[in-house]
């Protein structure tokens, strides 16, 4: 059974704070993914990577950054957290040219 | 104009009923379309793909039309179960890896 798990569920940060979001895949999947879902606006793609240390800018890259080092693991970091960026942020992987995307259960970042 | 759109709905239906939504896209050269369900504060799963001769799983059928860029779901016989928001998702053309999601349609089952 694929399992996509993030550090958190739950995050509140302060505005100017820097935030890692974590994301770590156990089934060796090539690509990982980044969204962020707002009500009225869907998932919206942020970062991808299809290999590690290799990452491409999805719809809305500005205001984060992404690493993967590792292959099992996708990290997402917000440089200096503002009240935008308030979302529920949800990661996803999937294996070489497959299409079905697993996420992970999401992680609800709140920016006071 | 966003790739995917879909109406939010709800759609408040009885058990038993039928109910059908609809997906439009802009982009022509979109290669691969999906269903995804995601449950209230939970993460979005894969329901069904969706082929061009149309499929059907369960009470569940999918539908692609091409000419006119639309994707349809089909639900027979709800129940309460089914209570989800439905996301319409495509796979774009040449060079786009990621998927483009709709913003979902709500549907609600009540007894």
């Amino acid at each position: 059974d694929v399992k996509v798990t993030q550090s958190s569920r739950y995050l509140v940060k302060r505005t100017g704070e820097k935030v890692f979001l974590e994301c770590v895949q156990d089934m060796d999947h090539e690509n990982m993914f980044w969204y962020r879902q707002d009500p009225g606006l869907g998932l919206r793609l942020i970062y991808f990577s299809y290999d590690v240390k290799m990452k491409e800018k999805g719809d809305i890259p500005e205001g984060y950054s992404v690493s993967r080092e590792k292959k099992e693991r996708f990290s997402l970091i917000l440089e200096s957290a503002s009240t935008n960026q308030t979302s529920m942020y949800l990661c996803a992987s999937i294996p070489g040219t497959a299409y079905e995307q697993y996420f992970g259960p999401g992680t609800r970042l709140t920016v006071t | 104009r966003k790739e995917v759109e879909q109406d939010p709905g709800p759609f408040n239906v009885p058990e038993g009923a039928t109910v059908a939504f609809n997906c439009t896209y802009s982009n022509s050269a979109s290669q691969s379309f999906f269903w995804y369900r995601q449950d209230c504060r939970k993460e979005p799963k894969l329901l069904m793909s969706v082929y061009s001769s149309g499929n059907e799983d369960g009470r569940f059928t999918a539908q692609l039309n091409r000419a006119s860029q639309y994707i349809s779901l089909l639900i027979r016989d709800s129940k309460l179960s089914d209570s989800a928001t439905y996301l319409c998702v495509v796979k774009g053309g040449a060079g786009r890896r990621a998927l483009t999601f709709g913003s979902g349609t709500r549907l609600q089952v009540q007894p």
